[in-house]
């Protein structure tokens, strides 16, 4: 079982519909992040949250808006997509200071843009 | 954007064998990490190498760092079926906020066969 849980775990929207990408920890992780992955490539940074501050936005678009209510808590609000932002949204959570112990990763969302 | 390449894109040995894996990277690294993806799931943190190390093991795996070349490797010993993935590396720099930016490699696909 992972110990960040991503949800949904599949999505299917339409163009002009806005959605929220969830993803929660439990683990006292004070840095969290959002990935994007296409087919059979890595994954790609999206955002950066350190202390419940945004400290990293990799000129994302800005119909993806990036929340993080609280410490354990990070939402990917979606609205007007296009199709070729169709991937598997990853969330993963880290603890500032304590980096060997790596990332530890969601399941992601798999998002399809139709 | 993508730090380095992995090298091979795709392995397919038989279980039992050894696989192994490069990775180059083009910028400064605090560490280096390599992760696991089985299809279309999250990624798995494996192992760490900081960059002051040279290699560091952990079960059937070893992980080499040569900061002169910007290259490392990954040795699964004694592969197994349940071994096919993807991996990834990863190197990591510290960004603002004390969080930890993540760049992965463009990735490994290892089949075991039976």
């Amino acid at each position: 079982d992972t110990e960040v849980t991503q949800t949904p775990k599949h999505l299917v929207m339409g163009m002009t519909n806005k959605k929220s990408l969830k993803c929660e920890q439990h683990m006292g992780h004070r840095a969290m992040y959002w990935y994007k992955q296409k087919a059979k490539k890595p994954p790609e940074l999206m955002f950066v949250y350190s202390y419940e501050k945004l400290s990293i936005n990799e000129s994302v678009p800005s119909r993806f808006s990036p929340e993080c209510p609280n410490s354990s808590l990070l939402n990917l609000h979606l609205h007007a997509l296009q199709p070729e932002d169709s991937a598997l949204y990853l969330c993963a959570s880290s603890q500032p200071g304590q980096g060997a112990r790596g990332y530890t990763f969601g399941s992601g969302t798999r998002l399809t843009v139709v | 954007s993508q730090q380095g390449e992995e090298d091979p894109q795709a392995l397919s040995i038989q279980e039992g064998e050894n696989a192994t894996m490069n990775c180059s990277y083009k910028t400064s690294i605090n560490n280096l990490q390599w992760y696991r993806q089985n299809s279309g799931r999250g990624l798995v943190h494996l192992i760490l190498i900081r960059s002051n190390e040279r290699e560091k093991h952990s079960g059937r795996l070893r992980v080499t760092l040569d900061t002169s070349k910007k290259s490392s490797s990954l040795l699964i010993t004694a592969s197994r079926a349940a071994d096919t993935a993807s991996y990834f590396c990863a190197t990591g720099r510290f960004s603002s906020g004390s969080a930890r930016q993540l760049t992965f490699g463009s990735g490994t696909q290892l089949t075991v066969l039976p």
